[in-house]
């Protein structure tokens, strides 16, 4: 079945610094990727679509500029938090999409200390 | 914008009994409908896919259906168990997009 690889799984960082998030379709070309973030006992919200090639797609109160999404190829988007604040803190979790199925990653645990 | 909604918010039953949880969503246009299964601090587990034409699916213990004109899914589970405890996400996906469901959170007790 699908595979996509989304590391690390975790990762600590510091205050100001920027964190790179990778997700990749293993066995299959994703046309779209999608980025959700997820709090401690919420469900997962949509920050923003990305379409190879093109330009991502943000979410309503996504600072684009804070979350920046690279799809530079049909097999790997990259989310990038830049000067990371510990309420950046969050769960991130990549899905990528072919003509029918969404695909998880096992998700990024990013704590900012 | 798709909202999807999911009800009870959180069920706590004994180890054994029959359990449906709901999920209903505002907007019928839709190219399917997704449940998973979450664990705590884990990431997601796809447990049944419906496409937009059918009505239901099922997987050993579970079974979900989807009623697209009044924007309802269900998932049943047969003869709970403790590791069925969990949260269970669901899904929908329209076009380019996929919106989520605040989820249940299930506790199955010995």
């Amino acid at each position: 079945g699908a595979v996509v690889s989304q590391h690390p799984s975790w990762v600590i960082c510091k205050s100001g610094t920027s964190v790179k998030i990778e997700c990749r379709s293993l066995d299959f070309q994703a046309t779209t990727m999608f980025w959700y973030r997820q709090f401690p006992k919420q469900s997962l919200m949509l920050m923003a679509t990305s379409n190879e090639g093109s330009k991502a797609t943000y979410e309503q109160g996504v600072e684009k500029d804070k979350f920046l999404i690279n799809h530079a190829s049909l097999t790997l988007s990259t989310l990038t938090v830049t000067s990371a604040h510990p309420e950046d803190s969050s769960f991130y979790i990549c899905s990528a999409q072919d003509s029918l199925f969404n695909t998880f990653g096992s998700g990024t645990r990013l704590t900012v200390v | 914008k798709q909202e999807v909604t999911q009800i009870p918010a959180a069920l706590s039953v004994p180890e054994g009994e029959n359990l449906v949880l709901n999920c209903s969503f505002t907007d019928s246009a839709i190219y399917n409908l997704q449940w998973f299964r979450q664990d705590p601090g884990k990431g997601l587990t796809s447990l049944l896919l419906i496409q937009s034409s059918q009505r239901e699916q099922t997987s050993g213990r579970l079974n979900a259906s989807l009623d697209k004109s009044s924007g309802r899914s269900t998932l049943y589970i047969a003869a709970s168990q403790p590791g069925d405890s969990a949260t269970y996400l669901c899904a929908v996906r329209r076009n380019n997009d996929m919106r989520f469901g605040a989820g249940t959170r299930l506790t199955v007790k010995p």
